[in-house]
């Protein structure tokens, strides 16, 4: 059972928008920055969003990030089949097992 | 620009010693936290621990008891052992750039499947 807590899935139609949510707690997304992951199947993770809502050079923006209280959200418009993969969100969680953690994965599927 | 790959063995029997090492290339290791993190088949990502250049380490409490994390500054390398390994420790293994202290992997490498069976 993962620290922070993701849908397992999601659809939607091309060109549609999707959100993907991420629930932790005041030891974590609370109190520190949320990262996002695309992992495209066989392929290694990738930086989609980091510190809540930056992306790295080369990530559209049709990726976008935002973080409210102890939850976080990705947004993906105008999608694509090439979006079909799992995101993660991940942070530093303070409490007593101080560590990185991540979300369970949620797999987007583009119908 | 910095690229990151992992390199070991794919088979570790259990009980033993899982080993695997991440060389860095095209930048140096200095002055950046360098991490482990693993997903198991079919699973999601779990955060085994890290290393600054300079030898401090955080570990996963789930698996500190059995993970020793090292860094070799002058060969731009650094290095996982898990001791006391199962079939769950049965995992793609991947290496990654950590940066602190905004808590986010930049680059990972492309990961090394490990197995432990007999």
């Amino acid at each position: 059972q993962s620290v922070l807590t993701q849908p397992p899935s999601v659809s939607a139609a091309p060109g549609q928008k999707v959100t993907i949510s991420c629930s932790g707690s005041s030891s974590n997304i609370g109190n520190n920055y949320v990262s996002w992951y695309q992992q495209l199947p066989g392929t290694a993770p990738k930086l989609l969003i980091y510190e809540n809502n930056k992306r790295p050079s080369g990530i559209p923006d049709r990726f976008s990030g935002s973080k409210s209280g102890t939850s976080a959200t990705l947004g993906i418009t105008g999608l694509q089949t090439g979006d079909e993969a799992d995101y993660y969100c991940g942070t530093w969680d303070s409490s007593l097992s101080a560590g990185m953690v991540f979300g369970g994965g949620t797999k987007l599927t583009v119908l | 620009q910095v690229q990151l790959q992992e390199s070991g063995p794919g088979l570790v029997k259990p009980s033993e010693t899982l080993s695997l090492t991440c060389t860095v290339s095209g930048g140096s290791i200095s002055s950046y936290y360098w991490s482990w993190i693993r997903q198991p088949p079919g699973k999601g990502l779990e955060w085994i621990g890290y290393i600054y250049y300079s030898g401090s380490t955080n570990y996963n409490p789930s698996l500190k008891s059995r993970v020793t994390i090292s860094v070799d500054t002058s060969k731009n390398q650094f290095s996982l052992k898990l001791s006391s390994v199962t079939a769950a420790d049965t995992a793609v293994y991947y290496c990654g750039r950590l940066l602190f202290p905004y808590w986010y992997f930049d680059l990972w490498g492309r990961g090394t499947l490990v197995t432990v069976s007999s």
